[in-house]
């Protein structure tokens, strides 16, 4: 069966600081991922996709960047966090291959910059 | 604008209680809708998945209902429980296309 991965599940983070959040996948091969963030009370806002490796389009302007060096791997960045970069951020997966499949989430990350 | 709206924001029920909660979408062309489960601090989870041609589908206590026509679906909770507290998130997908259209959600809080 296939799982999803993310940790660090709690951080604060000073404004300023850099940001590296990870997303592991198991079970599956060549997944489309997904990074979308919750602010609170809102719906999700994708940030970032990729279809596989080194593939990485972008949904939303701002400071931060996604890479994927690996076929299960997805990493969410950012050289210096915002105060409004706080929320959940939360990775997702669906199968490759094709397109509007469903999407599996992870247990999500909960980052405060303070 | 592709567009998904949830009523109510949130809702306060009793335990054993039933619920329908609403949703509505302008998302076109329309390839199937969802319904998620998002407990507090959890990543949203499937509940049901209807295409245009579905009317109605069920999950156990959960059943959610698709008007393709008028663009509407709800979802109804029998018997409401304790562990029903949650966010529910109403999500479109777009035809021949990843992106998934997200309502707000309706926080439901189940009190015994």
């Amino acid at each position: 069966s296939q799982t999803i991965h993310q940790w660090p599940a709690t951080l604060v983070q000073p404004v300023g600081s850099p940001l590296s959040l990870e997303c592991t996948v198991e079970g599956t091969s060549n997944p489309n991922l997904y990074w979308y963030r919750q602010a609170a009370g809102r719906g999700l806002q994708l940030l970032f996709y990729s279809v596989g490796i080194g593939q990485i389009s972008s949904e939303v302007p701002q400071n931060l960047s996604a890479s994927r060096p690996q076929d299960r791997q997805f990493i969410l960045s950012s050289k210096k966090l915002l105060l409004s970069d706080s929320g959940f951020y939360l990775c997702a997966w669906s199968s490759g291959g094709g397109v509007g499949g469903e999407q599996f989430f992870g247990p999500g990350t909960r980052l405060t910059v303070l | 604008k592709n567009q998904v709206e949830q009523s109510p924001q949130s809702l306060i029920i009793l335990e054993g209680k039933n619920c329908t909660l609403q949703c509505n979408y302008t998302v076109s062309p329309f390839s199937n809708l969802r319904w998620y489960k998002q407990d507090t601090g959890r990543g949203p989870v499937s509940l049901t998945i209807m295409t245009f041609s579905e009317n109605t589908k069920s999950n156990g206590r959960y059943t959610a209902t698709l008007d393709a026509d008028t663009k509407q679906s709800s979802l109804h909770i029998t018997a409401s429980q304790l562990s029903d507290s949650a966010s529910y998130i109403c999500v479109v997908t777009e035809w021949s296309s990843y992106k998934l259209i997200f309502g707000s959600g309706t926080r439901l809080l189940v009190r015994p």
